[in-house]
């Protein structure tokens, strides 16, 4: 199966800074990854598909990038929304993961 | 509105069967494949299993397959996880999740059911 790295697992930043999260895969997955974020008791919700398509409705701060192995998912000015924790997921073949998860605190 | 419910959760012996069912509202479920996810307590997201819109095709994770069936009628508009021979590890919160016409990511979640497994 393919394995998804994240990092960092945990991070600490402040209402108005730039986050970036890396997500890199065992093998080339494409173009076939994706972004959630997930709060607190609640289900994950989709960010962003195919590396850096943003789901409707998802605020422009959100973006993706990357191709192959090593993708980025950006957050352009943090909002108190967004503490949460983000996943990605590859649907480059069967079986699918996902990341182990990053944490976003204040 | 586009919706996803699970039911079906409860508190099950080692060893036991229990099966899980969710509830689609809002689109033209047949168009659609579904998955399942999954969510140990205080641990990251797994994927479990997926099935085609029309049930053709199955897919699970290594750590459920030969236990767990996915099945699903789409003249009931529901989904269906049948998991045998449960295990202390598939304690859970267990999500399905649809998956757009092109199937490149889960763009509906159910709010998820609770499966705990122990004696």
């Amino acid at each position: 199966a393919i394995q998804l790295t994240q990092s960092p697992s945990s991070l600490s930043a402040s209402v108005g800074d730039r986050v970036t999260i890396t997500c890199r895969a065992s093998q080339g997955i494409s173009s076939a990854l994706g972004w959630y974020q997930q709060k607190l008791g609640k289900a994950p919700k989709l960010l962003i598909y195919d590396v850096s398509n943003l789901e409707r409705g998802v605020p422009s701060r959100f973006s993706g990038s990357g191709s192959g192995t090593d993708f980025t998912l950006t957050i352009s000015s943090l909002q108190p929304e967004d503490f949460a924790t983000y996943y990605c997921q590859h649907f480059y073949r069967y079986p699918l993961t996902f990341g182990g998860g990053t944490k976003v605190q204040i | 509105q586009v919706q996803l419910v699970e039911s079906g959760g409860g508190v099950v012996q080692p060893g036991r069967s229990l099966r899980l069912s969710c509830a689609a509202s809002g689109f033209t479920f047949k168009n659609f494949a579904i998955h399942w996810v999954r969510q140990a307590p205080g641990k990251g997201l797994e994927w479990v299993a997926f099935i085609s819109y029309d049930g053709g095709n199955q897919y699970y994770a290594d750590s459920v397959k030969g236990r767990f069936t996915i099945s699903r009628d789409n003249s009931k508009n529901s989904l269906y996880l049948q998991m045998n021979s449960l295990r202390a590890e598939d304690t859970a919160v267990y999500y399905c999740a649809r998956a757009p016409v092109s199937d490149d990511s889960l763009d509906i979640w159910g709010q998820g059911t609770m499966v705990t497994v122990s004696s």
